[in-house]
């Protein structure tokens, strides 16, 4: 069975320190995995996915299949991205979330 | 971006009515959506894949009898919550694939039952 999971409920930086959402995921195929972030009063929306190894709003995420990891990193936090970041792995036309982590950048 | 629309946004019925909350593709054509349920401070719980001009795939523990899901075009999906009860009460959220793999959610669908 598929499993993500994000350890971490909270994390609170502050604004220019780096940042690191852990995820990892047990999957026994070749998984395809995105994060999604909400951002406060809005919609799930898509921040980046894995296969297209892009970086969006200077966030960065690497599939590291040793690890099972997908962490999503930011060397310079900023306060706009406070907000609740998913990760999710993509497997037989269905997606599967982890439980969240809320980012909070202080000023 | 693609755009998916939930209504109602929120709603408040009694105890053994049924509610039945509309998932919308306005800009594209979704042959599978997808119904989650949120529960506070928890993560996106997969109910069903809903699959147009087919059934709906449940997900384990769903009681598909419970939760009726119509999906009878490609820019339209029903959630019915069939005698709904205050253990019902949740945030129902709705999203399409698009393409290549994306999701879209909607705005989500807060019940409440009293």
């Amino acid at each position: 069975a598929q499993r993500v999971t994000q350890p971490e409920k909270l994390l609170s930086v502050f604004k220019g320190a780096p940042v690191e959402l852990k995820c990892n995921y047990s999957y026994s195929g070749s998984p395809e995995l995105f994060w999604y972030v909400q951002y406060s009063r809005q919609r799930l929306q898509l921040l980046l996915r894995h296969i297209s190894r892009e970086s969006i709003k200077g966030f960065t995420a690497d599939l590291n299949k040793g690890e099972t990891s997908f962490h999503l990193k930011k060397p310079f936090a900023q306060e706009e991205d406070s907000a609740m970041y998913y990760c999710a792995l993509h497997n037989f036309n269905k997606f599967y979330f982890g439980s969240g982590t809320k980012l909070n950048v202080k000023p | 971006g693609a755009v998916v629309s939930q209504h109602p946004s929120w709603v408040i019925c009694k105890s053994g009515t049924s509610v039945k909350i509309e998932c919308r593709s306005l800009d594209f054509q979704a042959t599978t959506m997808f119904w989650y349920r949120q529960f506070p401070k928890q993560s996106l719980m997969l109910m069903a894949t809903s699959n147009e001009g087919s059934k709906a795939t449940y997900e384990q523990g769903v009681e598909k009898d419970k939760f009726l899901i119509n999906h009878a075009s490609l820019t339209l999906s029903t959630l019915t919550v069939t005698s709904a009860h205050p253990e019902d009460s949740s945030f129902y959220i709705c999203s399409a694939k698009g393409a290549p793999g994306e999701l879209f959610f909607g705005e989500g669908s807060r019940l409440t039952v009293l």
